[in-house]
Protein backbone atom coordinates (compact mmCIF):
# COMPACT_ATOMS: atom_id res chain seq x y z
CA UNK A 1 0.00 0.00 0.00
CA UNK A 2 0.85 3.49 -0.64
CA UNK A 3 0.56 6.27 2.25
CA UNK A 4 2.07 9.85 2.66
CA UNK A 5 2.24 11.36 6.20
CA UNK A 6 3.15 15.08 6.72
CA UNK A 7 2.57 15.29 10.20
CA UNK A 8 2.96 18.79 10.53
CA UNK A 9 -0.75 20.03 10.28
CA UNK A 10 0.02 23.98 10.49
CA UNK A 11 3.33 25.95 10.97
CA UNK A 12 4.07 29.73 11.22
CA UNK A 13 7.24 31.85 10.63
CA UNK A 14 8.31 35.07 10.58
CA UNK A 15 9.67 36.74 7.35
CA UNK A 16 12.83 35.80 6.47
CA UNK A 17 12.66 32.42 8.58
CA UNK A 18 13.91 29.30 7.13
CA UNK A 19 11.55 26.38 7.44
CA UNK A 20 11.15 22.76 6.65
CA UNK A 21 8.13 20.92 5.90
CA UNK A 22 8.01 17.19 6.53
CA UNK A 23 6.81 14.30 4.78
CA UNK A 24 7.18 10.62 5.60
CA UNK A 25 5.83 7.81 2.74
CA UNK A 26 5.27 4.27 2.65
CA UNK A 27 5.89 2.28 -0.35
CA UNK A 28 6.81 -1.28 -0.88
CA UNK A 29 7.41 -0.25 -5.00
CA UNK A 30 11.49 -0.30 -5.92
CA UNK A 31 10.30 2.44 -8.76
CA UNK A 32 8.31 5.39 -7.90
CA UNK A 33 8.00 8.91 -8.31
CA UNK A 34 7.85 11.44 -5.68
CA UNK A 35 5.69 15.41 -5.79
CA UNK A 36 5.72 18.65 -4.22
CA UNK A 37 2.29 20.58 -4.25
CA UNK A 38 2.10 24.35 -3.57
CA UNK A 39 -1.71 25.37 -2.78
CA UNK A 40 -2.38 28.73 -2.70
CA UNK A 41 -6.22 30.06 -1.55
CA UNK A 42 -7.47 30.38 -4.94
CA UNK A 43 -6.89 26.32 -5.25
CA UNK A 44 -5.04 25.53 -7.67
CA UNK A 45 -2.19 22.83 -7.07
CA UNK A 46 1.17 24.32 -8.31
CA UNK A 47 3.82 21.69 -9.14
CA UNK A 48 6.82 22.48 -7.14
CA UNK A 49 9.04 19.43 -8.34
CA UNK A 50 9.27 15.58 -9.04
CA UNK A 51 11.89 13.19 -7.54
CA UNK A 52 12.21 9.66 -8.66
CA UNK A 53 12.84 6.83 -6.85
CA UNK A 54 16.60 6.05 -8.35
CA UNK A 55 17.94 10.15 -7.80
CA UNK A 56 18.48 10.67 -4.16
CA UNK A 57 19.88 13.75 -5.12
CA UNK A 58 19.27 17.16 -3.21
CA UNK A 59 18.09 19.92 -5.35
CA UNK A 60 18.16 23.15 -4.83
CA UNK A 61 15.80 26.20 -7.12
CA UNK A 62 16.45 29.49 -5.73
CA UNK A 63 14.84 29.71 -2.44
CA UNK A 64 13.54 25.97 -2.54
CA UNK A 65 15.94 22.90 -1.58
CA UNK A 66 14.48 19.02 -1.23
CA UNK A 67 15.97 16.60 0.73
CA UNK A 68 15.44 13.31 -0.12
CA UNK A 69 16.20 10.19 1.79
CA UNK A 70 15.44 6.38 1.13
CA UNK A 71 16.90 5.51 4.49
CA UNK A 72 14.24 6.91 6.14
CA UNK A 73 11.66 7.56 3.35
CA UNK A 74 11.99 10.50 3.71
CA UNK A 75 11.38 13.83 1.25
CA UNK A 76 11.46 17.33 3.25
CA UNK A 77 11.06 20.37 1.78
CA UNK A 78 12.80 23.52 3.31
CA UNK A 79 12.22 27.32 2.32
CA UNK A 80 14.96 29.59 2.88
CA UNK A 81 14.53 33.39 3.99
CA UNK A 82 10.79 32.56 3.95
CA UNK A 83 8.14 35.96 2.39
CA UNK A 84 4.85 36.58 3.00
CA UNK A 85 4.11 34.50 -0.75
CA UNK A 86 4.76 31.44 0.48
CA UNK A 87 1.98 31.39 2.84
CA UNK A 88 -0.09 28.13 1.19
CA UNK A 89 -0.88 24.42 1.72
CA UNK A 90 2.32 22.45 0.73
CA UNK A 91 1.13 18.74 -0.03
CA UNK A 92 3.95 15.82 -0.78
CA UNK A 93 2.58 13.05 -3.08
CA UNK A 94 3.48 9.99 -4.06
CA UNK A 95 3.00 8.20 -7.45
CA UNK A 96 3.88 4.41 -8.59
CA UNK A 97 5.83 3.67 -11.78
CA UNK A 98 2.75 4.50 -14.01
CA UNK A 99 1.22 7.33 -12.61
CA UNK A 100 -1.99 6.23 -12.54
CA UNK A 101 -2.58 7.94 -9.58
CA UNK A 102 -1.51 10.24 -6.50
CA UNK A 103 -1.17 9.18 -3.15
CA UNK A 104 -1.59 12.88 -1.13
CA UNK A 105 -0.68 13.69 2.40
CA UNK A 106 -2.89 15.84 4.03
CA UNK A 107 -0.64 18.73 3.65
CA UNK A 108 1.08 21.67 5.80
CA UNK A 109 -0.09 24.80 6.23
CA UNK A 110 2.62 27.06 6.29
CA UNK A 111 1.69 30.91 7.53
CA UNK A 112 4.48 33.51 6.79
CA UNK A 113 3.79 36.34 8.93
CA UNK A 114 5.50 39.70 8.31
CA UNK B 1 -4.49 26.80 -24.36
CA UNK B 2 -2.20 27.40 -21.18
CA UNK B 3 -3.33 25.03 -18.25
CA UNK B 4 -6.50 22.62 -17.29
CA UNK B 5 -9.73 24.49 -17.22
CA UNK B 6 -12.41 23.52 -15.14
CA UNK B 7 -16.21 24.66 -14.80
CA UNK B 8 -18.12 25.71 -13.07
CA UNK B 9 -15.58 27.32 -10.10
CA UNK B 10 -18.16 27.19 -7.71
CA UNK B 11 -21.86 25.32 -7.16
CA UNK B 12 -24.18 25.19 -4.65
CA UNK B 13 -26.86 22.93 -5.45
CA UNK B 14 -29.92 21.45 -3.09
CA UNK B 15 -29.64 17.63 -1.89
CA UNK B 16 -31.22 15.19 -4.15
CA UNK B 17 -30.21 17.34 -7.31
CA UNK B 18 -27.88 15.93 -9.90
CA UNK B 19 -24.78 17.85 -10.55
CA UNK B 20 -22.37 18.19 -13.06
CA UNK B 21 -18.77 19.33 -13.51
CA UNK B 22 -17.23 19.79 -17.01
CA UNK B 23 -13.10 19.74 -17.47
CA UNK B 24 -11.12 20.91 -20.37
CA UNK B 25 -7.64 19.41 -19.84
CA UNK B 26 -4.10 20.58 -21.67
CA UNK B 27 -5.08 19.60 -25.58
CA UNK B 28 -2.46 17.69 -26.51
CA UNK B 29 -2.43 15.38 -22.90
CA UNK B 30 -3.87 12.15 -23.60
CA UNK B 31 -4.18 11.39 -19.84
CA UNK B 32 -7.05 12.40 -17.48
CA UNK B 33 -7.87 12.87 -13.86
CA UNK B 34 -10.35 13.28 -11.28
CA UNK B 35 -9.48 13.83 -7.84
CA UNK B 36 -11.79 15.06 -4.92
CA UNK B 37 -10.92 17.28 -1.85
CA UNK B 38 -12.10 18.09 1.07
CA UNK B 39 -11.37 20.90 3.88
CA UNK B 40 -8.30 20.13 5.27
CA UNK B 41 -7.51 17.32 3.90
CA UNK B 42 -5.09 15.85 0.51
CA UNK B 43 -6.81 15.17 -2.91
CA UNK B 44 -7.88 11.56 -3.22
CA UNK B 45 -8.13 10.15 -6.25
CA UNK B 46 -11.04 9.00 -7.90
CA UNK B 47 -10.73 8.13 -11.53
CA UNK B 48 -8.57 8.47 -14.65
CA UNK B 49 -8.85 7.96 -18.82
CA UNK B 50 -6.39 7.39 -20.76
CA UNK B 51 -7.90 9.09 -24.32
CA UNK B 52 -11.17 7.88 -24.11
CA UNK B 53 -10.91 4.91 -22.08
CA UNK B 54 -11.87 4.92 -18.03
CA UNK B 55 -9.22 2.70 -17.14
CA UNK B 56 -9.62 3.02 -13.60
CA UNK B 57 -11.76 3.72 -10.73
CA UNK B 58 -11.54 4.20 -6.93
CA UNK B 59 -14.04 2.85 -4.16
CA UNK B 60 -14.83 6.36 -3.50
CA UNK B 61 -16.74 6.63 -6.78
CA UNK B 62 -19.91 5.49 -5.86
CA UNK B 63 -22.81 4.35 -8.20
CA UNK B 64 -24.23 7.97 -7.63
CA UNK B 65 -20.89 9.23 -9.55
CA UNK B 66 -19.64 8.71 -13.26
CA UNK B 67 -17.23 10.50 -15.09
CA UNK B 68 -16.97 10.36 -19.03
CA UNK B 69 -14.35 11.24 -21.20
CA UNK B 70 -16.43 10.80 -25.13
CA UNK B 71 -13.73 11.80 -27.87
CA UNK B 72 -10.82 11.77 -25.88
CA UNK B 73 -10.66 15.43 -24.85
CA UNK B 74 -12.65 17.35 -22.36
CA UNK B 75 -14.22 15.41 -19.25
CA UNK B 76 -17.46 16.12 -16.84
CA UNK B 77 -18.26 14.32 -13.98
CA UNK B 78 -21.75 13.65 -13.10
CA UNK B 79 -23.34 13.56 -9.52
CA UNK B 80 -26.63 11.88 -9.28
CA UNK B 81 -28.35 12.70 -6.20
CA UNK B 82 -26.18 14.80 -4.45
CA UNK B 83 -25.92 14.49 -0.50
CA UNK B 84 -24.22 16.57 2.27
CA UNK B 85 -20.94 14.64 2.26
CA UNK B 86 -20.42 15.31 -1.41
CA UNK B 87 -19.38 18.73 -0.77
CA UNK B 88 -15.90 19.09 -1.59
CA UNK B 89 -13.40 20.48 -4.33
CA UNK B 90 -13.25 18.18 -7.45
CA UNK B 91 -9.75 18.82 -9.04
CA UNK B 92 -9.13 17.46 -12.50
CA UNK B 93 -5.55 17.24 -13.90
CA UNK B 94 -4.25 16.28 -16.73
CA UNK B 95 -0.50 14.86 -18.21
CA UNK B 96 0.60 13.06 -21.22
CA UNK B 97 1.79 9.43 -21.51
CA UNK B 98 4.53 8.95 -24.49
CA UNK B 99 4.99 4.91 -23.46
CA UNK B 100 8.54 5.95 -22.45
CA UNK B 101 7.25 8.59 -19.62
CA UNK B 102 4.62 10.41 -18.36
CA UNK B 103 4.83 14.13 -18.43
CA UNK B 104 3.33 17.49 -17.14
CA UNK B 105 1.08 16.12 -14.33
CA UNK B 106 -0.99 19.66 -14.52
CA UNK B 107 -4.36 20.32 -12.06
CA UNK B 108 -6.60 22.82 -13.06
CA UNK B 109 -7.96 25.14 -10.31
CA UNK B 110 -11.20 23.20 -9.68
CA UNK B 111 -15.03 23.14 -8.86
CA UNK B 112 -16.08 23.59 -5.48
CA UNK B 113 -19.27 21.90 -5.03
CA UNK B 114 -21.47 22.89 -1.55
CA UNK B 115 -24.39 20.67 -1.06
CA UNK B 116 -27.25 22.27 1.09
Amino acid sequence: AQKVTQAQTEISVVEKEDVTLDCVYETRDTTYYLFWYKQPPSGELVFLIRRNSFDEQNEISGRYSWNFQKSTSSFNFTITASQVVDSAVYFCALSRYNFNKFYFGSGTKLNVKP
Amino acid sequence: DTGVSQNPRHKITKRGQNVTFRCDPISEHNRLYWYRQTLGQGPEFLTYFQNEAQLEKSRLLSDRFSAERPKGSFSTLEIQRTEQGDSAMYLCASSLDTDREVYGYTFGSGTRLTVV
